[in-house]
């Protein structure tokens, strides 16, 4: 089993509607969750960041963390055709100078 | 958010070169910085671990005489893909963690590179 657990989609919404995306993990370490955006041939540009369990909300943005059940979501509200890139989540065990781990990255299209 | 840029966007070179990327904090002091490569719908791969003032740390299967990274001051690491062949041809990413409340990492731009 993979430490992290991502649908690769991809995943086709109309514009407006509200995305979900998820990941699930194994490690019970994990304490920091992150989701970024990436679009194509571009760098992951960081959206939500979250410690521990709960929600975190940032204007059409809303991050859910899940720990007892190992699972985060990322909401997307009113979604624009904009929104439309790679979604990462990525988490890690403790702060500072240790990587990153990657979900695959669920491949976002939003139509007009 | 913090800035790190990486330098050059992308770069095109021939069989059996070296290519030099460069990745810079420009906000902030990064003692450790992490080397990535991306394929073409692929998530990101992490390399190595580069630390400031001490040899990089590389994942398994890296080839640490391929890719050289020095990481020589707080805000600069430069990976040094070595006697490049087509097959290295990919996306190179770095990144950065704060070293602070907040941990999220911070991401260069990325280098595509083409080896011909």
């Amino acid at each position: 089993q993979k430490e992290v657990e991502q649908d690769p989609g991809p995943l086709s919404v109309p514009e407006g509607a509200i995305v979900s995306l998820n990941c699930t993990y194994s490690n019970s370490a994990f304490q920091y969750f992150m989701w970024y955006r990436q679009y194509s041939r571009k760098g992951p540009e960081l959206l939500m960041y979250t410690y521990s369990s709960g929600n975190k909300e940032d204007g059409r943005f809303t991050a859910q963390v899940d720990k007892s059940s190992k699972y985060i979501s990322l909401f997307i509200r009113d979604s624009q055709p904009s929104d439309s890139a790679t979604y990462l989540c990525a988490m890690s065990r403790t702060s500072g100078n240790t990587p990153l781990v990657f979900g695959k990255g669920t491949r976002l299209s939003v139509i007009a | 958010g913090a800035v790190v840029s990486q330098h050059p966007s992308w770069v095109i070179c021939k069989s059996g070169t070296s290519v030099k990327i460069e990745c810079r904090s420009l906000d902030f002091q990064a003692t450790t910085m992490f080397w990535y490569r991306q394929f073409p719908k692929q998530s990101l791969m992490l390399m190595a671990t580069s630390n400031e003032g001490s040899k990089a740390t590389y994942e398994q299967g890296v080839e640490k005489d391929k890719f050289l990274i020095n990481h020589a001051s707080l805000t600069l690491s430069t990976l040094t893909v070595t006697s490049a062949h087509p097959e290295d041809s990919s996306f190179y990413i770095c990144s950065a963690r704060l070293v602070l409340v907040n941990t999220e990492a911070f991401f260069g731009q990325g280098t595509r590179l083409t080896v011909v």
